[in-house]
């Protein structure tokens, strides 16, 4: 089955700087990335997507790139606030059918240094 | 328009005991898929669900069980409940089956088994 790997498991990061996490995944059909933001006493919240016909997606300050031959995905939050502060979490599917759901990694805890 | 909605909130049962965990998905959404959450083993896939069929399962045993509704409401099983047991539990649903479709999660079930 599919094995994912993210790093670091915690990152911190002065506000207002750039914060990059990696993922990598062993499954070469994986073809959906979707990357969830956890806050303390809440379900995960889907922040972006990407799908392996895409290398980068953006939306405002945040965006995730895919390397499909290297099989790595990232999550890049620009201009970081106090309000980015929270676990991140990296998934992989493939979603052309098969017994698993989302196979997510060990997540990021992300803190922002005011 | 509504998120998922997850009952009860927390719970505590005794070992041996079975629990019964509830999922209304968001409003048109047809698919509910079941992870669990624990600090050791990250988010784990147990099951999802579409048109009252249950499509796909992870790796876990036959004391996890689940079912779906006509209105795609969903419920989660346990039965004969070990200390390993205790986790929170996140439904997650989305609008058709199968993970090419964005997932959104519930706030979650806080199990205790002591």
């Amino acid at each position: 089955g599919e094995n994912v790997e993210q790093h670091p498991s915690t990152l911190s990061v002065q506000e207002g700087d750039s914060a990059v996490i990696k993922c990598t995944y062993s499954d070469s059909a994986s073809n959906y990335f979707p990357w969830y933001k956890q806050e303390l006493g809440k379900g995960p919240q889907l922040i972006i997507d990407i799908r392996s016909n895409v290398g980068e997606k953006k939306d405002q300050r945040i965006a995730v790139t895919l390397n499909k031959t290297a099989k790595h995905f990232s999550l890049h939050i620009t201009e970081t606030q106090p309000e980015d502060s929270a676990v991140y979490f990296c998934a992989a599917v493939y979603s052309g059918g098969g017994a698993d759901g989302l196979t997510f990694g060990k997540g990021t805890h992300l803190i922002i240094q005011p | 328009k509504a998120g998922v909605t997850q009952t009860p909130r927390y719970l505590i049962k005794t070992r041996g005991q079975q629990v019964t965990l509830s999922c209304s998905p968001i409003s048109g959404h047809r698919s509910v898929s079941w992870y669990q959450q624990t600090p050791g083993q990250g988010l784990q896939f147990l099951f999802e669900y579409f048109s009252e069929t249950q499509r796909n399962k992870g790796n876990f045993p036959g004391r996890f069980s689940g079912r779906q509704f006509s209105n795609s409401r969903s419920e989660m099983n346990v039965s004969t409940l070990e200390l390993g047991d205790s986790a929170l539990y996140l439904c997650a649903s989305s609008l058709g089956q199968g993970k090419a479709y964005e997932q959104y999660f519930g706030p979650g079930t806080r199990l205790t088994v002591t």
